[in-house]
């Protein structure tokens, strides 16, 4: 069975950088497309982006390009999602989903991992 | 951009049936997928591909698509189908691949 386990809740200050991880076991990673989910408190599922571990390519939604980062070590079957500078409006809980293909339903989720950001 | 509209919320009694609506351009021809996500939990997938109904999901569980408008149908509705439903599509002009989002609420 593939399963997605996500890295330990965070609180952190806006400006500081993070990165949240998301181990894959079960399955190659490089196997499989990695999303990134979010969903802000009392707001629906967002598409963060995705990425393709065999290659590193990465497509972004456009209300996130620039201030995430997805990647992948696949040595150690992991991917990540980081900022540089957080703001508050970044708190939510961020789930990692894998799918087969770009395409195809997102059939394995994470846990969730809770980012809290304020001063 | 392709948008995806669900209806805020769908309340329904134990034992009826809930038929939770998403609405699109021609969603007939785009493969729609639903995600169940109940409270404190992460989604799960529900219906694949319209109707398909992945291992370990219950008959009760059902999806069709056509025209403009999918449809995700719970039957004998129980209280632990209480959660929030999303339908998703994957499209290259859209950067919203989720709808809004529906909350069932059980009576």
């Amino acid at each position: 069975d593939v399963q997605l386990v996500q890295s330990g809740a965070e609180v952190k200050k806006p400006g500081e950088s993070l990165r949240i991880s998301c181990e894959v076991s079960g399955y190659r990673l490089n196997k499989l497309w990695i999303n990134w989910v979010r969903r802000m408190p009392g707001r629906g599922l967002e598409l963060v982006g995705k990425i393709d571990p065999s290659d590193s390519y990465t497509n972004y939604n456009p209300s996130f390009e620039g201030h995430v980062s997805i990647s992948v070590d696949t040595s150690i079957n992991t991917a990540y999602l980081q900022w540089s500078s957080l703001k508050a409006s970044d708190t939510a809980i961020y789930y990692c989903a894998a799918q087969d293909m770009a395409t195809t339903p997102l059939e394995y989720w994470g846990q969730g991992t809770l980012v809290t950001v304020s001063s | 951009s392709y948008v995806l509209t669900q209806p805020p919320s769908v309340s329904v009694a134990p034992g009826k049936t809930a038929r939770i609506t998403c609405g699109g351009n021609n969603i007939g021809s785009k493969s729609v997928h639903w995600y169940q996500q109940t409270a404190g939990q992460a989604p799960i997938l529900v219906i694949s591909y319209d109707s398909d109904r992945p291992s370990g999901i219950p008959e009760r569980f059902s999806g069709s698509n056509s025209g403009d408008t999918a449809t995700l149908t719970v039957s004998r509705v129980e209280a632990g189908d209480e959660a929030d439903y999303y339908c998703q599509i994957w499209d290259t002009t859209s950067d919203r691949v989720f709808g809004g989002g529906t909350r069932l609420t059980v009576l």
